[in-house]
């Protein structure tokens, strides 16, 4: 079955350092993928997304991903954790559902970010 | 524009008794979708709808019913609401399957 996995459910950084969440997916078909963002008690916002063209996809607060084929990842990095990133990220994937016999969009399970001062 | 809206934010309901939750969109929006969410599951889709009139099933749609009576509403109805479905429930809408989907505020519904 295809899936999104993302590797962890709780990072910790402190602020200032490297964020780095990962996610991998399973699909012989080139996907579209995304990253969603959930602040305490909220709903998701789009974080950044990767349609076609330019591997490399930057988006709101300063996040990028890069979408690598050979790897079947979409990476979530920022280059210096603020107290504000502390929140849930999802990393979704368009994938073929068979039993729907159409595209569907897939979530993975969530990394939830903290942020030490 | 609003987005996606749901109503209500909250809502405490005893096994055995059912409610209506109302999702509007205002994005002129074709597709729709219900998810819950609950800790170390992520989101997962209930039902959806492709336009319209029509529905149809998702992960997890057993327990519950939708309607899609006109374009830009979404409604999830629990005939006999279950402790197991205690979660937080989130609209969702889009342009087309393959797209970006944009979410409601969610209802954090508890069943006793």
């Amino acid at each position: 079955a295809q899936s999104v996995t993302q590797l962890g459910s709780h990072v910790s950084v402190s602020e200032g350092a490297l964020v780095l969440l990962r996610c991998n997916y399973s699909s012989s078909v080139p996907p579209y993928l995304f990253w969603y963002v959930q602040y305490p008690n909220q709903g998701l916002q789009l974080l950044l997304k990767y349609t076609t063209g330019a591997t490399l996809v930057k988006g709101i607060n300063g996040f990028e991903a890069e979408f690598k084929k050979s790897e079947t990842s979409f990476h979530l990095t920022k280059p210096s954790a603020h107290m504000s990133d502390a929140a849930e990220y999802f990393c979704a994937v368009t994938l073929w559902a068979s039993g729907a016999g159409s595209y569907q969009l897939t979530f993975g399970k969530g990394t939830k970010l903290s942020v030490i001062p | 524009n609003a987005g996606v809206t749901q109503t209500p934010k909250f809502r405490v309901l005893k096994t055995g008794q059912s409610m209506t939750l109302l999702c509007a969109q205002d994005m002129n929006h074709e597709y729709m979708y219900w998810y819950r969410q609950d800790p170390g599951m992520g989101l997962r889709l209930i039902h959806y709808s492709v336009g319209e009139g029509t529905t149809a099933k998702g992960e997890v749609p057993d327990g519950y019913n939708v309607s899609r009576l006109k374009k830009q509403n979404f409604l999830l109805g629990l005939e006999s609401a279950a402790p197991s479905q205690t979660s937080v429930y989130f609209c969702a809408s889009s342009r087309g399957t393959i797209g970006e989907q944009f979410f409601g505020p969610g209802t954090r519904l508890t069943v006793l």
